[in-house]
């Protein structure tokens, strides 16, 4: 199984600052194949973008994927008031397809 | 396009099972990899498991193995996941999933709370 840790735990910024999140893989992950989500409270997860620079459709281009093999990285350029919630990254490359810890953006 | 709409909120003593479905509109469910997620109080997404309907495929996750089931009836269009041997610790939210058989979960249903407490 592939595990998935994620740093920070915590990431305090404000808004229109520029939010970098890491996720790292404990084996390399095949096509690349590692997407980010959006969590709100109450809310289900929303994917963001995969593969690892795809936007899923909607999702603003303030929100950049880049990465391979086993580390990648989430960029959110501007930060907006809406952004600040917990991101996962999940490998989908094999079974089970395990997600990250979770980074808590918060607003400083 | 397709929405995922899961029933509703369920109470249940330990030992006992759980079936939770996940009905879908739009589209047919049975074309898209189906995959659960599993997300304790104030805790993150687990991957339980996932069913490729056309090709006949399940996988589970190894801590879940022996007491999973996802299953789909394409006369409903509706996926199922059924949990048996429920502990304290099942308490959770679960979300049913779809996407494309080699893409991540990209359409989500609700979530289904379920509590398990004597």
């Amino acid at each position: 199984e592939i595990v998935l840790t994620q740093s920070p735990g915590t990431l305090s910024l404000s808004p229109g600052e520029r939010a970098t999140l890491s996720c790292r893989a404990s084996q390399f992950i095949y096509s690349n194949s590692l997407a980010w989500f959006q969590q709100k409270p109450g809310q289900a997860p929303r994917l963001l973008v995969y593969g690892p620079s795809r936007r899923a459709a909607g999702i603003p281009d303030r929100f950049t994927g880049s990465g391979s093999g086993t580390d990648f990285t989430l960029t959110i350029s501007r930060l907006e008031p809406e952004d600040f919630a917990v991101y996962y990254c999940q490998q989908y490359s094999s079974s089970p397809g395990s997600f990250g810890q979770g980074t808590k953006l918060e607003i400083k | 396009q397709v929405q995922l709409v899961q029933s509703g909120a369920e109470v249940k003593n330990p030992g006992s099972s759980v079936k939770v479905s996940c009905k879908a509109f739009g589209d047919t469910l049975t074309n898209y990899a189906i995959v659960w997620v599993r997300q304790a109080p104030g805790h993150g997404l687990e991957w339980m498991g996932r069913l490729i309907h056309n090709v006949g495929v399940t996988n589970y996750a190894q801590k879940f193995q022996g007491r999973i089931a996802i299953t789909a009836d394409k006369s409903t269009n509706t996926a199922f996941m059924e949990l048996s041997s429920l502990t304290s610790e099942d308490t959770a939210t679960f979300y049913c999933t779809a996407s494309g058989t080699s893409e991540p979960p990209l359409f989500w249903g609700q979530g289904t709370l379920v509590t398990v407490s004597s």
